[in-house]
């Protein structure tokens, strides 16, 4: 079964300054990769995904992710942050062989970000 | 152009009480995903609908079930609550397909005392 981890429980950055979440998933092959967002009382918002090809994914709100198979990882970025970027940032795995088609999440990485 | 709705927003049992939750899913879409989000940790699978059938289940136990109405919206429900079954449950709205995107509800807060 796969699995995903984020080493980061939580992570302060300030205001404009670059931002790079961890994220290390456990497959037998290629998965298929996902960031979500949630915000405080909101549910989920994907932000990007990776499914095969160009392995620097662009997201939304100024997000990408770069997929590394060597090293199992799927780190998500962003140049220059921004107050509203605060919340809670999931890494999430879906396994494409087979019939399990849900997704298992990480348990998450929550940015603070100062001013 | 309504997102996926969820009710009650709050909502607290006592111990081996039965509690549904209900979910109206975004406009257009027909798949309907459950998750259970416990404090401080990411959401947990417990099952998908489609066509008003459960399609894929997670780890959870029977004393979860669910239903799909024609109208595509689902309902959540949990028999003989469980301290441990305080979490915030999560509905998620899609196509049908493999790995299509997936629109989150703000989410059901549990607490069961």
């Amino acid at each position: 079964a796969q699995s995903v981890t984020q080493p980061d429980i939580h992570i302060t950055v300030s205001e404009g300054a670059s931002l790079e979440l961890r994220c290390n998933y456990s497959y037998g092959a290629t998965p298929y990769l996902f960031w979500y967002v949630q915000s405080p009382g909101q549910g989920l918002q994907l932000l990007l995904k990776y499914f095969s090809g160009d392995t620097l994914v662009q997201g939304i709100k100024g997000f990408e992710a770069e997929f590394k198979r060597s090293q199992s990882s799927f780190n998500l970025r962003k140049p220059s942050v921004h107050w509203s970027d605060a919340a809670e940032y999931f890494c999430a795995v879906g396994a494409p062989l087979g019939s399990a088609r849900q997704l298992t999440f990480g348990s998450g990485t929550q940015l603070t970000v100062l001013p | 152009d309504a997102g996926v709705t969820q009710s009650p927003t709050h909502l607290i049992k006592t111990r081996g009480q039965q509690v549904t939750l209900r979910c109206s899913p975004k406009s257009g879409h027909d798949t309907v995903s459950w998750y259970q989000q416990a404090l401080g940790q990411g959401p947990q699978f417990i099952f998908q609908y489609y066509e008003e059938e459960e399609r894929q289940r997670g780890n959870f136990p029977d004393r979860f079930s669910g239903h799909q109405f024609p109208n595509y919206s689902s309902e959540l429900n949990v028999n003989a609550l469980l301290l441990g079954d305080s979490a915030l449950y999560l509905c998620a709205s899609s196509l049908q397909g493999a790995f299509p995107p997936l629109h989150f509800g703000n989410g059901t807060r549990l607490t069961v005392t």
